[in-house]
């Protein structure tokens, strides 16, 4: 079974730091990307992140709302991502979700291809708490 | 790339057929996916590539669209449809999600 596990959700104080862990199995771990998703209490889905595999370089993107105190990183060794949080807000406190991203290309003939790049599977979330 | 969910929220019976619209501020292809959320639970994706639905999706469940505007359409709506359902842009970064839909019980 394809899996994503979060873990290292905790109550912390502003200005705090924190580090997620998502491990994943039932997949070649070191050939997915992976992003994270947050979601405020009784709020929508809000993208924090995405780090690609290695074929892709590893790149890392980042919400504008976390940048520069967010870190993706991930050691596929152990097939395990991380999300590094520093300087932490009080709007910060949310459930963050580890999702896998999966990428089809299919040849569809005379020079077209269908592109798609989805979310799957989620994992159960974690809860991140900031207050005082 | 900032997506536009209408409406908000409805209120449907079952065996009805609902409409959900997903805008997006500029063109994104086909590059659309919908996720239905239900309390205390992860999202799911239920179609990718904007019309492609997902293994073991009902096929009451359809997509389609592309460039700015698509909609998701659920065909005779059965108890377990009532959810949160978002669309998300992967065109391109920052990915972006809709504000979501809300399917009630009439």
């Amino acid at each position: 079974e394809v899996q994503v596990v979060e873990s290292g959700g905790d109550l912390v104080r502003p200005g705090r730091s924190l580090r997620l862990s998502c491990r994943g199995s039932g997949f070649t771990f070191g050939d997915a990307g992976l992003s994270w998703v947050r979601q405020s209490p009784g709020k929508g889905l809000e993208w924090v992140g995405s780090i690609s595999s290695k074929v892709y370089g590893e790149t890392k993107e980042y919400a504008a709302s976390v940048e520069g105190r967010f870190f993706l990183s991930r050691d596929d060794s152990q097939g395990i991502a991380y999300l590094q949080m520093s300087s932490l807000k009080t709007e910060d406190s949310a459930v963050y979700y580890c999702t896998r991203e999966v990428i089809l290309s299919r040849y569809l003939g005379s020079g077209n291809y269908y592109n798609a790049n989805w979310l799957d599977p989620w994992g159960q979330g974690t809860l991140v708490t900031v207050s005082a | 790339i900032q997506m536009t969910q209408s409406p908000s929220s409805l209120s449907a019976s079952v065996g009805d057929r609902i409409s959900i619209t997903c805008r997006a501020s500029q063109g994104i292809g086909t590059d659309l996916n919908w996720y239905q959320q239900k309390p205390g639970r992860a999202p799911t994706v239920l179609i990718y590539g904007a019309f492609t639905l997902q293994s073991g999706v009902p096929s009451r469940f359809t997509g389609g669209g592309s460039g700015t505007d698509f909609t998701l359409t659920i065909s005779n709506l059965q108890p377990e449809d009532f959810a949160t359902y978002y669309c998300q842009q992967s065109h391109s970064f920052p990915r972006t999600f809709g504000q979501g839909t809300k399917v009630e019980i009439k």
